[in-house]
């Protein structure tokens, strides 16, 4: 019973590279939100997807990220042009509904490094 | 807006000593509250919520959360520190009231010494 799978673990990129970053939810979860977590700080909301459709983006910045959340395969979160300030843990999260009483599982990060 | 605040960046304890980790909130609807745990280089697992009934909740690795609506407070408990709960603990709180985002404060962490 696979939880969420993030992928990859680490990811070093060049400033001017695109990053993708995977997730897998949980089987039968059509919901998934990304966070992003910087060093010695807490957990950022940055997206909420359901299954083609962007329902939360607020925040996201505005340039050079992107999300989806395709009907087939795995939720993408895109930076390109990846600066060192992108430099942090990327976490997804799913859950079941939408419903309020919905815990989330979260998968295990992909770390971005950007040299 | 909602709003989640952790007073403590870090707390300290004794192993066998009781825990507290402090968490207010601030939401316009019906709270609903969740406390994960996060340990190096992995992802947040969830400990408990609370959505509504008593305001004690219990959880994983016998935590436990009280809900004080006046002080609108989620404090985690646990009566018996242990040195494996060293960790990055969250408090999260999400708009009872149809929201669907859940907004989480900037983490605790707890040092428990032998």
């Amino acid at each position: 019973n696979a939880g969420v799978m993030q992928n990859p673990r680490h990811l070093v990129r060049r400033r001017g590279q695109e990053a993708r970053l995977r997730c897998s939810p949980v089987k039968g979860h059509s919901h998934v939100y990304w966070y992003r977590q910087l060093p010695e700080e807490g957990l950022k909301f940055m997206v909420y997807l359901q299954k083609e459709n962007i329902i939360d983006e607020s925040g996201m910045p505005k340039e050079r990220f992107s999300a989806e959340f395709p009907k087939e395969g795995p939720s993408i979160l895109r930076i390109q042009q990846v600066v060192r300030g992108d430099s942090a843990a990327y976490f997804c999260a799913s859950s079941p509904g939408q419903g309020t009483n919905y815990g989330y599982t979260f998968g295990s990060g992909t770390r971005l490094t950007v040299v | 807006a909602q709003s989640v605040a952790q007073p403590e960046d870090q707390v300290n304890v004794a192993e066998g000593n009781p825990l507290t980790v402090k968490c207010t909130y601030s939401v316009s609807g019906n709270p609903y509250l969740f406390w994960y745990v996060q340990y190096p280089n992995r992802g947040l697992q969830f400990l408990l919520k609370y959505i509504t009934g008593d305001n004690l909740v219990k959880g994983s690795y016998g935590f436990e959360a009280e809900f004080n609506k006046s002080q609108t407070s989620f404090h985690l408990k646990k009566p018996s520190a242990l040195v494996s709960d060293s960790a990055l603990y969250f408090c999260a709180v999400r708009d009872g009231n149809g929201g669907f985002k859940t907004i989480f404060g900037a983490g605790t962490r707890l040092f428990v010494k032998a």
